[in-house]
C-alpha cells in the first residue's frame, strides 16, 4: 500500500466551480501535512499547510482528520489558473523527506 | 527572492555514461534533499544531508548512485553508470530544519537517458 494516496483524476471543472480532493496516508505517527502544487514540468511548490483545526487561505481550505488519516483540499470559485496538479504531502518528522501522493490533475476550463 | 538553482536542467545521455547534476541550495539553508520524479512512482526521495553530513540515502541505488556536498552551497548527484530505467525528474529541495518545514525544490533536472 503507498503512504500517500490520492485519486489521480484527471478532475475537469468548469470556471467558478468548486473542487474538493481526498487524500489518505497510512503512517499514523505522521506529524506533519500539506498540500503542494505542481504545474507542468514545473518544480513543486507549496500551497499551504494542514492543521487539525482546518485553515483557509482564500478560496483554499484543507481539513485533516487524524482518526481517519484523512486529508482534504477544498477549492472555491475555482481559476484558470489553478489547473495544476496538487500533491498531497506528509512528513514524519520535522527536517525529514516528505512523502508525497502521486498528485491530483486539476483542468479548470472557460 | 532566494532560490534553489540546479545544473543541467536537461540532459541526454546514452547508457552507460556518467552523469552528474548539481543543486546549490538557498544560502543558510541547512538541509539539502534530493528527490526524483517519474510518471509511475511519483515523487520519491534519494537523499538528503544535514549541515553537509549524509543522513538518510535508503532511497539510493547504491551500486551505480552517489550524492555529495563537498560545500554548503553545492550538493551533487551522480549516476554511473546510467542506466534507461533512470529516466527521471531529478529536483533537488533546501530547507532550514530548526526554523519551520518548508522544503523549496529547485527547477530540477530532466535526464533522458537512451
Amino acid at each position: 500500500r503507498k503512504e500517500v494516496e490520492q485519486d489521480p483524476g484527471p478532475f475537469n471543472v468548469p470556471e467558478g466551480a468548486t473542487v474538493a480532493f481526498n487524500c489518505t496516508y497510512s503512517n499514523s505517527a505522521s506529524q506533519s501535512f500539506f498540500w503542494y502544487r505542481q504545474d507542468c514540468r514545473k518544480e513543486p511548490k507549496l500551497l499551504m499547510s494542514v492543521y487539525s483545526s482546518g485553515n483557509e487561505d482564500g478560496r483554499f481550505t484543507a481539513q485533516l482528520n487524524r482518526a481517519s488519516q484523512y486529508i482534504s483540499l477544498l477549492i472555491r470559485d475555482s481559476k484558470l489558473s489553478d489547473s495544476a496538479t496538487y500533491l498531497c504531502v506528509v512528513n514524519y518528522q520535522a527536517g525529514t523527506a516528505l512523502i508525497f501522493g502521486k498528485g491530483t490533475t486539476l483542468s479548470v476550463s472557460s | 527572492d532566494a532560490r534553489v538553482t540546479q545544473t543541467p536542467r536537461d540532459k541526454v545521455t546514452e547508457m552507460g555514461q556518467e552523469v552528474t547534476m548539481r543543486c546549490q541550495p538557498i544560502l543558510g539553508h541547512n538541509t539539502v534533499f534530493w528527490y526524483r520524479q517519474t510518471m509511475m512512482q511519483g515523487l520519491e526521495l534519494l537523499a538528503y544531508f544535514r549541515n553537509r553530513a549524509p543522513l538518510d540515502d535508503s532511497g539510493m541505488p547504491k551500486d551505480r548512485f552517489s550524492a555529495e556536498m563537498p560545500d554548503a552551497t553545492l550538493a551533487t548527484l551522480k549516476i554511473q553508470p546510467s542506466e534507461p530505467r533512470d529516466s527521471a525528474v531529478y529536483f533537488c529541495a533546501s530547507g532550514d530544519w530548526g526554523k519551520g518545514e518548508t522544503q523549496y525544490f529547485g527547477p530540477g533536472t530532466r535526464l533522458l537517458v537512451l
